[in-house]
């Protein structure tokens, strides 16, 4: 099974601009969740989208914003970039099988490394 | 407010000895507790979960120990090896939470040759 998938892995942006990053799940995964990661700060929640519908959100200002599509490929846009911006944005599929490890286990792609000039 | 806290930011330990790894927890209502690995330029990768109907889960060299009383649970490497120098995170689960995982902020394990 392929893993999960983000594009682009860098990104270099100044700021005010805004950004689209792109999520594909693992194959029959229809929950994609997104995060921030900075340095000290380990992975901060922005969103879970499950069957195209936002199910869980995170303290993140409207600039960040998301969708998914009917094949649960998933996209993230900030607006309005801030230098704060800069980090890591992970991007996590999950299964729903029958063992409760697949429930919750959440599979991540290599991340997009966000810089904001 | 952090529900999960990982207090220490690393922890250096020697090859072959045991590699000690703490997480506490403020939410009784959390029912479900996972570990995750990273090593840089990577996204995290499950390592080892553990139901709170439980107190050991064992897997290998890493054992996960949960005490609820005291809502900590600890990731026990044992031997340690130097593949196993990584970002540890841990993250738990509130029951009726939509699945939801909250995060600790990670250690940074060490482990010398």
């Amino acid at each position: 099974k392929a893993g999960v998938t983000q594009t682009p892995r860098y990104l270099i942006k100044t700021r005010g601009q805004q950004v689209t990053l792109s999520c594909s799940p693992i194959s029959g995964h229809r929950s994609v969740s997104w995060y921030q990661q900075t340095p000290g700060q380990g992975l901060q929640f922005l969103f879970e989208y499950f069957s195209e519908t936002q199910r869980n959100k995170g303290n993140f200002p409207g600039r960040f914003s998301g969708r998914q599509f009917s094949n649960s490929r998933s996209e993230m846009n900030v607006s309005t970039l801030e230098l704060g911006d800069s980090a890591l944005y992970l991007c996590a599929s999950t299964g729903r099988g029958v063992r409760l490890a697949d429930q919750e286990t959440q599979y991540f792609g290599p991340g997009t490394r966000l810089l904001v000039l | 407010d952090q529900q999960v806290k990982q207090n220490s930011p690393s922890l250096s330990v020697q090859e072959g000895r045991i590699s000690i790894l703490n997480c506490d927890y403020t939410n009784s209502m959390f029912d479900y507790f996972l570990w995750y690995k990273k090593y840089p330029a990577e996204g995290p990768t499950f390592l080892i979960s553990i139901s709170s109907i439980k107190d050991k889960n064992e897997d290998g060299r890493f054992t996960v120990f949960l005490n609820k009383s005291a809502k900590h649970l600890s990731l026990h490497i044992v031997p340690s090896q130097p593949g196993d120098s990584a970002v540890y995170f841990c993250a738990a689960r509130a029951w009726g939470s939509n699945y939801q995982l909250i995060w600790g902020a990670g250690t940074k394990l060490i482990i010398k040759p």
